[in-house]
């Protein structure tokens, strides 16, 4: 099993719609992330959790809203996204509160690929 | 605004080559630094830390450079394999207790056969 699962891996929805995105962890890590990753740009940090606990939302739109249940598992609820929205949104887990200092390691799913239309 | 600028890719070299890729940080109090890779349609994986005095890990060099906030990875007799993004990555104190990684847009490498 690996370490960091996404679910869906692709994901087409409407304005309209309403979606979430899933990710779990089974690294026994207590720091869980979303970054956005858009052709051409650098990867966004969105929001961060530790200890299911929100530390940090990078002025993200109320249409993105996070959810952690528990250390383990991180939601983003998607509703009437923008075809702007597309991108890849990466789910990231990490030792500590936020990343130490000195490891700066974030273990990545594979990303869930979203397409608004 | 805190930023990480790399290399403009892509890079297309040869097996065997040596190539160099660099980086910059705008944030003098970044604390750590580190390498990225990414293959296509993949997730960013760790590559290495970079550490004041340099390190190496086989083919792949990282130096950094703190009063020039400059950071450069080398690799060496690249291999096919060794086609990927490569990122740059700060990770700077965002308060609370809590630091925060910032990341270049990346640079792709093709060796080629």
């Amino acid at each position: 099993e690996t370490g960091v699962t996404q679910t869906p891996r692709h994901l087409v929805m409407g304005m309209t719609n309403k979606k979430s995105l899933k990710c779990e962890q089974h690294l026994g890590h207590n720091a869980m992330y979303w970054y956005k990753q858009s052709a051409k740009k650098p990867l966004e940090l969105m929001f961060v959790y530790n200890f299911k606990e929100q530390t940090e939302n990078n002025s993200v739109p109320s249409r993105f809203s996070p959810e952690c249940p528990n250390s383990s598992h991180l939601f983003l609820h998607l509703h009437t996204l923008q075809p702007e929205d597309s991108a890849l949104y990466l789910c990231a887990s990490s030792q500590g509160a936020g990343v130490t200092a000195n490891t700066g390691e974030l273990f990545f799913g594979e990303g869930s690929r979203l397409t608004v239309l | 605004r805190k930023e990480v600028e790399q290399d403009p890719g892509p890079f297309n070299v040869p097996e065997g080559a040596t190539v160099a890729f660099n980086c910059t940080y705008s944030n003098s109090a970044s604390q750590s630094f580190f390498w990225y890779r990414q293959d296509c349609r993949k997730e960013p994986k760790l590559l290495m830390s970079v550490y004041s005095s340099g390190n190496e890990d086989g083919r792949f060099t990282a130096q950094l450079n703190r009063a020039s906030q400059y950071i450069s990875l080398l690799i060496r007799d690249s291999k096919l394999s060794d086609s990927a993004t490569y990122l740059c990555v700060v990770n700077e104190y965002s308060g609370a207790g809590s630091y925060q990684l910032t990341f270049g847009k990346g640079t792709k490498l093709s060796v080629i056969p």
